[in-house]
């Protein structure tokens, strides 16, 4: 079975500008969580969506959204990029939820590799 | 709110030797608790992972952790480390609120030849 894959790998952009990044979650996963990682701030948790809807948010600006389609597929927007919003941005996908709410594995993907200039 | 503490930025041991990681965790429940590594360039990898049940859990790659509530630690060990072990181990805590992860800050482990 195909893991998590995440597009692009790599991205530069400059400040100012918005960047939307890509997700495709293993095959029969139904959520997808996004986290970004720094050298100063760690794993942080941005978001999850479950069957198109965002269930969580993490403590994050309103420059960062997301969406998730009908095909689980997971796309990520960070608008007027700022410097700090250089980072290594992860999708993770988790079968579907169990209504005894018991955690599934996270699953990663390689991540994208963001910087701002 | 769960929080995770890895009080060890690096550790740095010889190849062969044993190998243990330190994990604190802050949750107010039950925890479920996974061990992640992260090679260079890479995404995170499952380890291991406790949800209940034998508080000695088994994962993959040789590695084992054992949960102690008393403590409020779970300790990542192996017994034998090779060459190919180094990189960056995270322990987690999953959150009740949604599904969602917190993190520690991790631990770099080098292995000296």
């Amino acid at each position: 079975k195909a893991g998590v894959t995440q597009t692009p790998r790599y991205l530069i952009k400059t400040r100012g500008q918005q960047v939307t990044l890509s997700c495709s979650p293993i095959s029969g996963h139904r959520s997808v969580s996004w986290y970004q990682q720094t050298p100063g701030q760690g794993l942080q948790f941005l978001f999850e969506y479950f069957s198109e809807t965002q269930r969580n948010k993490g403590n994050f600006p309103g420059r960062f959204s997301g969406r998730q389609f009908s095909n689980s597929r997971s796309e990520m927007n960070v608008s007027t990029l700022e410097l700090g919003d250089s980072a290594l941005y992860l999708c993770a996908s988790s079968l579907l939820w169990g209504g005894n709410e018991l955690p599934y594995e996270q699953y990663f993907g390689p991540g994208t590799r963001l910087t701002v200039t | 709110a769960q929080s995770v503490t890895q009080p060890d930025i690096h550790i740095t041991v010889s190849e062969g030797a044993s190998l243990e990681l330190r994990c604190n965790y802050s949750y107010g429940a039950t925890p479920y608790l996974f061990w992640y590594v992260q090679s260079p360039g890479q995404g995170l990898q499952l380890l291991l992972k406790y949800f209940s049940g034998d508080t000695l859990v088994q994962g993959i790659k040789g590695f084992e952790a054992e949960f102690k509530r008393s403590q409020s630690s779970f300790n990542l060990r192996k017994p034998s480390v090779h060459w190919s072990d180094a990189a960056e181990y995270f322990c987690a805590v999953w959150g009740n609120a949604g599904n969602m992860l917190t993190f520690g800050g991790g631990t770099r482990l080098m292995v000296k030849p």
